[in-house]
């Protein structure tokens, strides 16, 4: 069955830092894979996504993600981190019968940026 | 702002209880889904429905169900409401859906329900 993992529930940056959430799935087919954020309160916005074009995808807000097969990974970076990033991120992957929208998630990583 | 709308936002209600959330997609856009956001679930696929008909199952319980009309909108419908219904429960909606995932996903607010 297709699965997400997101390694790290928590991650604490400082403000202009590094930020790097990591995200692994396994599927059986090549995946459609995509990285949400929620900021509080608020519904999922989409960041990025990876469609089997270009491995390297650029999101919103500074944010990429490198689609890497042979460690069925797909991280997702920014060179520096701002206050407004903090929040929860959500790695999914697309349902591998091709059929419908269905995505699945995982479980989550908070990002706390520290001033 | 997604444009996807979805009432009531908070929804306070007793176990065994029925309740009802609404959803409207954005203008245009044929598919709907359903998804639950709980703190030992995470957030799980629900249901799909694609121009009024259903088009994928997720882990949605025997006691809910949903439909779409036909202007679009949808309704998730939760009756012999338990304690670990509580949840937030997002609609989302895409122009099509058919298209393995490919489409962005735009979703609402949620609605938060507590069941008590």
């Amino acid at each position: 069955a297709q699965s997400v993992t997101q390694l790290g529930s928590h991650v604490s940056v400082s403000e202009g830092a590094l930020v790097l959430l990591r995200c692994n799935y396994s599927s059986s087919v090549p995946p459609y894979l995509f990285w949400y954020v929620q900021y509080p309160n608020q519904g999922l916005q989409l960041l990025l996504k990876y469609t089997s074009a270009a491995t390297l995808v650029k999101g919103i807000n500074g944010f990429e993600a490198e689609f890497k097969k042979s460690e069925t990974s797909f991280h997702l970076t920014k060179p520096s981190a701002h206050m407004s990033d903090a929040a929860e991120y959500f790695c999914a992957v697309s349902d591998e019968s091709g059929n419908t929208g269905k995505l699945i998630f995982g479980q989550g990583t908070t990002l706390q940026v520290k001033p | 702002d997604s444009g996807v709308t979805q009432t009531p936002k908070h929804l306070i209600t007793a176990t065994g209880q029925r309740v009802t959330l609404r959803c409207s997609p954005r203008s245009g856009d044929l598919s709907v889904y359903w998804y639950q956001q709980s703190l030992d679930q995470g957030l799980q696929f629900l249901i799909q429905y694609y121009n009024g008909e259903e088009r994928a199952k997720g882990n949605i319980l025997e006691r809910f169900s949903a439909q779409q009309f036909p202007d679009l909108h949808s309704e998730l419908n939760l009756s012999s409401l338990e304690l670990g219904d509580s949840a937030l429960y997002f609609c989302a909606s895409s122009v099509g859906g058919l298209a393995g995932g490919l489409e962005t996903q735009y979703f609402g607010p949620g609605t938060r329900l507590l069941v008590l």
